[in-house]
C-alpha cells in the first residue's frame, strides 16, 4: 500500500528564516511525486511534478528535490505570504492514476 | 492554463435535501475527475473517480447511492449529496487531470456544504 509521510505537522519560521519540508514516502513504481500549497478555504495549488530521484525544479523562493525514499520543499528567505499548508502526494501505477496524499506541513511564517 | 471551477463555493441546505455540486475544467478535457473530502485540518480524502461516459468508482466506505456522480461531458461532472445529513457537512474539493498518461490533478476551489 502506498504511504506518504510529511513532516513535521507544523512549521512556525521568522520571514527570512530558511527551512525544509519533508516528504517519505513507500510506493511501488513511482510515477511522480507531486506538491501542492493549499490556503485556508481553498483547494489545492498545483506547485511542481518530481520524476526521479536527483531531480529538482525551484519556483521563486521554492525548490523541490527528490530522492528514491523522500522529497523535500526548500523555502528560501519565505515571507508572510508563504504562509499555507504544503501537502504532497505520490503517483504510483494503476489505470485510475490517483494520488495518494500525505497529512500536509502547516507552514507560518511570522513578519 | 489548467484551471478548474466549482460552484456553488458555499452551500446551506436542510437536512433530508438534496444538494449539487458543479465541477468545470474550463481550458481543457478532463478524461478523469476526482472528488474528495476534506475534514478540517485534515488532508484529503478520496470519495471516488469518475471517468467521462462511465460510472464513477466510489473508494471503499464511501456510499454510492448517497454520493451521486455523473461525469456527462470531458469538461463537466457533478456530485449530488442526496438526503443531506449535518454530518455530510465538509468541505468537498474536485479535481481533474489531463490527458491518458498525465498524473498531475489540478483542483478547483472548493464547496463548504452545511447541513442544518
Amino acid at each position: 500500500e502506498d504511504q506518504v509521510t510529511q513532516s513535521p505537522e507544523a512549521l512556525r519560521l521568522q520571514e527570512g528564516e530558511s527551512s525544509s519540508l519533508n516528504c517519505s514516502y513507500t510506493v511501488s513504481g513511482l510515477r511522480g511525486l507531486f506538491w501542492y500549497r493549499q490556503d485556508p478555504g481553498k483547494g489545492p495549488e498545483f506547485l511542481f511534478t518530481l520524476y526521479s530521484a536527483g531531480e529538482e525544479k525551484e519556483k521563486e523562493r521554492l525548490k523541490a528535490t527528490l530522492t528514491k525514499k523522500e522529497s523535500f520543499l526548500h523555502i528560501t528567505a519565505p515571507k508572510p505570504e508563504d504562509s499555507a499548508t504544503y501537502l504532497c502526494a505520490v503517483g504510483a501505477g494503476g489505470s485510475a492514476r490517483q494520488l495518494t496524499f500525505g497529512s500536509g506541513t502547516q507552514l507560518t511564517v511570522l513578519p | 492554463g489548467a484551471v478548474v471551477s466549482q460552484h456553488p463555493s458555499r452551500v446551506i441546505c436542510k437536512s433530508g435535501t438534496s444538494v449539487k455540486i458543479e465541477c468545470r475544467s474550463l481550458d481543457f478535457q478532463a478524461t478523469t475527475m476526482f472528488w474528495y473530502r476534506q475534514f478540517p485540518k485534515k488532508s484529503l480524502m478520496l470519495m471516488a473517480t469518475s471517468n467521462e461516459g462511465s460510472k464513477a468508482t466510489y473508494e471503499q466506505g464511501v456510499e454510492k447511492d448517497k454520493f451521486l456522480i455523473n461525469h456527462a461531458s470531458l469538461t463537466l461532472s457533478t456530485l449530488t449529496v442526496t438526503s443531506a445529513h449535518p454530518e455530510d457537512s465538509s468541505f468537498y474539493i474536485c479535481s481533474a487531470r489531463d490527458g491518458a498518461g498525465i498524473y498531475e490533478q489540478y483542483f478547483g476551489p472548493g464547496t463548504r456544504l452545511t447541513v442544518t
